[in-house]
């Protein structure tokens, strides 16, 4: 079946720690996402991709980087510099030239920072 | 530039009464608008879309939702909840022409609780 993974479903991490979050797509779509989810705050965007080798900021991309070297793949990490990493994220695609802009999602990953 | 208000973050509703979910968006072009669900650690999933064809929209799990553009609402309906009702929807908008920053515009989303 066509769809989004996200892994690992759970982390925890120490402070200081970079960790990467996995997220691979078969539905062949061009455009990926990144989104975080706090309680009451809905979804905001990190980090969003087009077409591959190219990506761009969202609102809240600080303390966040990702690559696309892959149509599939679109991985984010969480780096050391993030302050307040424990959050929901979840990743999502969307077939660019559909101006319909429905995206598909992941599973999501919930960071926890100890 | 888009936005979307969610009225109220939480509704409680009993069992086979009504559910009415508010929203109202902001768009300076023809807006596409969506409700989503999401249910405890799970993405989202979509349960309707307006794209500007019919102004009343007919969605999964009996929910629909109508385009209300001189009320800027697009407001989501089920005439009779269910316990498996129970989550939290979004509602979403984007720009019908080209593409914006992040795709869609999400409001704070709505938790739904549903009593026996």
């Amino acid at each position: 079946d066509g769809g989004i993974t996200q892994s690992p479903k759970y982390l925890f991490r120490k402070e200081g720690q970079n960790v990467t979050l996995s997220c691979e797509q078969n539905l062949n779509h061009d455009a990926m996402y990144w989104y975080r989810q706090d309680p009451g705050q809905g979804l905001r965007l990190i980090y969003y991709s087009q077409i591959v080798n190219d990506f761009q900021k969202g609102d809240i991309a600080e303390g966040y980087s990702v690559s696309r070297e892959k149509k599939e793949s679109f991985p984010l990490t969480v780096t050391s510099a993030q302050k307040n990493p424990t959050a929901f994220y979840l990743c999502a695609s969307s077939s660019s030239g559909r101006i319909t802009g429905e995206l598909f999602f992941g599973e999501g990953s919930r960071l926890t920072v100890l | 530039a888009q936005s979307v208000t969610q009225l109220g973050s939480h509704v409680s509703v009993s069992e086979g009464a009504l559910v009415l979910l508010r929203c109202n968006y902001s768009s300076s072009v023809p807006p596409y608008l969506f409700w989503y669900v999401q249910y405890p650690n799970q993405g989202l999933q979509l349960l309707l879309k307006y794209t500007s064809a019919a102004t009343l929209v007919k969605g999964i799990n009996g929910f629909e939702a109508e385009f209300k553009k001189s009320e800027t609402s697009f407001h989501l309906t089920k005439p009779s909840a269910h316990m498996s009702d129970a989550a939290e929807y979004f509602c979403a908008v984007s720009a019908a022409y080209g593409g914006s920053q992040g795709n869609l515009i999400f409001g704070k989303g709505t938790k739904l609780s549903v009593k026996p």
